[in-house]
């Protein structure tokens, strides 16, 4: 069975500063990877993906995140981050039956 | 192109009642896919159809069905309302399997 935990449930930063959400998960079988963002009272955006190939995966926005097969994380960046940024962010985890298994959330507060 | 559409975006029923909600997904879409999120459990895979077929089943009670029809239009139905069902009900589609989802804005549900 997948699982995924998401490290930190918030994360404060100030505008303009870097940031790193992070992302481990579990699986005995090759999975697809997502991080989605939800704006209050919206649905899920989704940001990136990581089906194969290179390991680090450019998204919208200018977030990023990086595959790490042997550490099975897959934590997300961005190096700077804009009040607008300001949401929950949930990591993904999907086998091949097209199934997405979410992490808790974190929130990110982006102050100015 | 028009997103995934959730009808209708709010609700309020009363314990007992029953509930149908609505999801038309992103036009050529196959696959469409229900999860409930609330603050206590997060966001839970409750079922998914593909070429009307439910291809996968997530762990809540019968009182939670759903079904597919051949136009890709998705209904669920929550029989026999319990406090404890009022969430967020996210539904989303994917243009074929174990593709990326794309989510819509969600139907609230409030049990009172």
């Amino acid at each position: 069975a997948q699982s995924v935990t998401q490290l930190d449930s918030q994360v404060p930063v100030f505008e303009e500063a870097p940031v790193e959400l992070r992302c481990n998960y579990s699986s005995s079988v090759s999975v697809y990877l997502f991080w989605y963002v939800q704006y209050p009272n919206q649905g899920l955006q989704l940001l990136l993906k990581y089906l194969s190939g290179s390991t680090l995966v450019k998204g919208i926005n200018g977030f990023e995140a990086e595959f790490n097969k042997s550490q099975t994380s897959f934590h997300l960046r961005k190096p700077s981050v804009h009040i607008s940024d300001t949401a929950e962010y949930f990591c993904a985890v999907s086998d091949l039956t097209g199934k997405l298994i979410f992490g808790q959330g974190t929130t990110l507060q982006v102050k100015p | 192109k028009a997103g995934v559409t959730q009808t209708p975006r709010y609700l309020i029923k009363t314990r007992g009642q029953q509930v149908t909600l609505s999801c038309s997904p992103i036009s050529g879409h196959r696959s469409v896919s229900w999860y409930q999120q609330t603050p206590g459990q997060g966001l839970q895979f409750l079922f998914e159809y593909f070429s009307e077929t439910q291809r996968n089943k997530g762990n809540f009670p019968g009182r939670f069905s759903g079904r597919q029809f051949s136009n890709s239009r998705s209904e669920m139905n929550v029989s026999t309302l319990e406090l404890g069902d009022s969430a967020l009900y996210l539904c989303a589609s994917s243009p074929d399997l174990n593709t990326e989802a794309f989510f819509g804005q969600g139907t609230r549900l409030t049990v009172v």
